[in-house]
């Protein structure tokens, strides 16, 4: 097992464009996060799954960005209609469950620029 | 409600000096506590973590952290500092009773030789 790996490393889009980012997770972690980073900031809280279920959803995740983990394994994150605003680092994360304080194993991340 | 403060942007140290970069939580709860670091364009790496047990946590590349309940804080620190110690590191909190770790908005740390 390789850890948690996420791909593209880099995404450069045009302003308007739909963009999906993929994460592997570490095989036998049932819970996967999504958070997204800005130059300067701490990672910020997106969405979670445990197994295929969306159980949490942050506020900043409009109605343009929808994740799936269709069968608990790999999940997805796309943007549709891409906004300059949107350009940030986007982490994935496994963890085992939650409940006995487990960290997270973090990806290193997709970069998104949008032009 | 869960939060995390990092009150300094920034610490420089001397190589071979201690450093301490400062966290402070608040939960409802009991604290989950964990230190993060980053390099460059890289995910974030996991340091150590705080669940329960000894109040001081012995974690990776010689780090410590010491919980502190009565202050409400989780520093880290590492007796002598080397400069291949300069990065980004991030305190996180959850709440045992939540489902996700909040982030602190980092700390730079700078090493010079």
């Amino acid at each position: 097992d390789t850890g948690v790996s996420q791909n593209p490393r880099h995404k450069i889009t045009k302003r308007g464009q739909n963009v999906t980012f993929r994460c592997d997770p570490i095989s036998e972690h049932n819970r996967l996060y999504w958070y997204r980073q800005t130059l300067g900031q701490g990672p910020e809280f997106l969405t979670y799954f445990q197994n295929e279920a969306q159980l949490e959803k942050s506020r900043l995740l409009s109605d343009r960005f929808s994740a799936e983990r269709p069968k608990g394994s790999f999940s997805t994150l796309e943007i549709q209609r891409t906004e300059q605003g949107d350009s940030a680092m986007y982490l994935c994360a496994s963890s085992l469950q939650a409940g006995d304080g487990y960290g997270y194993t973090f990806g290193s991340g997709t970069r998104l620029t949008v032009v | 409600a869960q939060s995390v403060a990092q009150p300094e942007d920034q610490v420089n140290v001397a190589e071979g000096n201690p450093l301490t970069v400062k966290c402070t939580y608040s939960v409802s709860g009991n604290p989950y506590l964990f230190w993060y670091v980053q390099y460059p364009n890289r995910g974030l790496q996991f340091l150590l973590k705080y669940i329960t047990g000894d109040n001081l946590v012995k974690g990776s590349y010689g780090f410590e952290a010491e919980f502190n309940k009565s202050q409400t804080s989780f520093h880290l620190k590492k007796p002598s500092a080397l400069v291949s110690d300069s990065a980004l590191y991030f305190c996180a909190v959850r709440d045992s009773s939540a489902s996700k770790i909040i982030f602190g908005s980092g700390t730079r740390l700078s090493i010079r030789p």
